[in-house]
């Protein structure tokens, strides 16, 4: 199993700032990764997916890059909205089609 | 635009078979996989699953003896059995188109299992 880990767990950043959160995979998923972001109560939504691409209707401050096993999500400038749980997933076909998510990281305000 | 809606029981008695459904709306089935996703109160993520329109299937191994997903085309429908439930199946359960990340989510669905 493909083992995603996320850092840091927590990130405390000022409205206006920027936010970079990683995420680390233990085997190699070439650009196989989705970014996701949660907020209380609702369900997952797309962020980014094949490790860069914005899905439809992201704002562009949304950014990810990395391939591999080193990823990043980067937010420019922080909005009131943007304060949530992100969370990242590889769906690499190899060594099998098993998907794994990371554990998280609380994006809260300073 | 395309909406997914999670139903079923509520409540499942341990060592019973827990099972969903996930109704497609606005759009059609076909040609596309279909994953079940599980949330534990507080925790992260656990994908179960997935299924395509053929009928194929690809299930996390931690639950594969446990885990049966089907496809009803004519009903725009794909569902979920899980068995032998414990209180660790506790969860919401969310079902998601699985193209290009899982793009479209249902608003899920809590399953709590209990006597």
């Amino acid at each position: 199993e493909i083992v995603m880990t996320q850092s840091p767990a927590t990130l405390s950043v000022s409205p206006g700032e920027r936010a970079t959160l990683s995420c680390r995979a233990s085997q190699s998923v070439s650009s196989n990764l989705a970014w996701y972001q949660q907020k209380p109560g609702q369900a997952p939504r797309l962020l980014i997916y094949g490790a860069s691409t914005r899905a439809t209707g992201i704002p562009a401050r949304f950014s990810g890059s990395g391939s591999g096993t080193e990823f990043t999500l980067t937010i420019s400038s922080l909005q009131s909205e943007d304060f949530a749980v992100y969370y990242c997933q590889q769906y690499n076909n190899w060594p099998r089609r098993m998907y794994t998510f990371g554990q998280g990281t609380k994006l809260e305000i300073k | 635009q395309v909406q997914l809606q999670e139903s079923g029981p509520g409540l499942v008695k341990p060592s019973e078979t827990l099972s969903l459904t996930c109704t497609v709306s606005g759009g059609s089935i076909s040609s596309y996989y279909w994953s079940w996703i599980r949330q534990p109160a507080g925790k992260g993520l656990e994908w179960i699953g997935r299924i395509y329109t053929s009928g194929s299937t690809n299930y996390n191994p931690s639950l594969k003896s446990r885990v049966t997903m089907s496809v009803d085309t004519s009903k725009n429908q794909f569902s979920l059995k899980l068995s032998s439930v414990t209180a660790a199946d506790t969860a919401v359960y969310y079902c998601a188109r699985d193209y290009q990340g899982m793009d479209v989510w249902g608003q899920g669905t809590t399953v709590t299992v209990s006597s």
